[in-house]
């Protein structure tokens, strides 16, 4: 199984300033035939379900603020999010969907300095 | 709009069988890869199960196989999974979830979850 180790564990930002999440693949997700990185990032707000930020390692889903960036390839991954909102506190997690089962991280708790 | 809604949980004994429902609407629900998902109170995410848009192909994590069987009725636009053999570290909230597109697999809709707890 491909493990997914996320850090910090947890971090405090104040607002307006810049959160950064990695996420390290313990085998690469990267899919040479395509080029692209299997690695998903999410959101998880407190009572709600995980909401997809970002797809194939950088796509920005529809909807979600451009504050919110996804980098990385093979196996280190960023999420950034610039200018941090009070609606960021959330949970993070990264997910790989390269191949099954698929694997998460253990998450970020990023909370409000 | 996308709306996946789970029902079916609810408290089991050790040793027991539930079998969870995930009602779909806003889309072609036949043409999406479809999952479980779990999450331990206060923990994290754990993928269970995938099924393919016309039931032929599954996937199951390794310590669900075997006592857990993913389905789907297209026809009813309805996602299941039929899990026996529950053991107390079955406790979780379950999760289905729609895959992003026909060429990403990746859960990207989910649904609000249903809780099962597997207590004597």
């Amino acid at each position: 199984d491909i493990v997914m180790t996320q850090s910090p564990d947890s971090l405090a930002v104040s607002l307006g300033e810049r959160a950064t999440i990695n996420c390290k693949s313990s085998q690469s997700v990267l899919f040479r035939s395509n080029n692209k990185n299997y690695l998903g990032w999410y959101q998880q707000k407190l009572g709600q379900p995980p909401k997809l930020l970002i797809s194939w390692a950088s796509t920005r889903e529809s909807g979600v603020p451009d504050r919110f960036t996804g980098s990385g390839s093979g196996t280190d991954f960023t999420l950034t999010i610039n200018s941090l909102q009070a609606e960021d506190v959330a949970v993070y997690y990264c997910q790989q969907y390269y191949g099954t089962p698929y694997t998460f991280g253990q998450g970020t708790k990023l909370e409000l300095k | 709009e996308v709306q996946l809604v789970e029902s079916g949980g609810g408290l089991v004994q050790p040793g027991g069988s539930l079998r969870l429902s995930c009602a779909a609407s806003g889309f072609t629900f036949s043409s999406y890869w479809m999952h479980w998902v779990r999450q331990t109170p206060g923990k994290g995410l754990v993928w269970v199960s995938r099924i393919s848009g016309d039931g032929s192909d599954a996937d199951y994590a390794d310590s669900v196989k075997g006592r857990f069987s993913i389905s789907r009725d297209n026809a009813k636009n309805t996602l299941y999974v039929q899990m026996n053999s529950l053991r107390v570290e079955d406790t979780a909230v379950y999760f289905c979830a729609r895959a992003l597109s026909s060429t990403s697999l990746l859960p990207a809709y989910w649904g609000q979850g249903t809780l099962v707890t597997v207590s004597s």
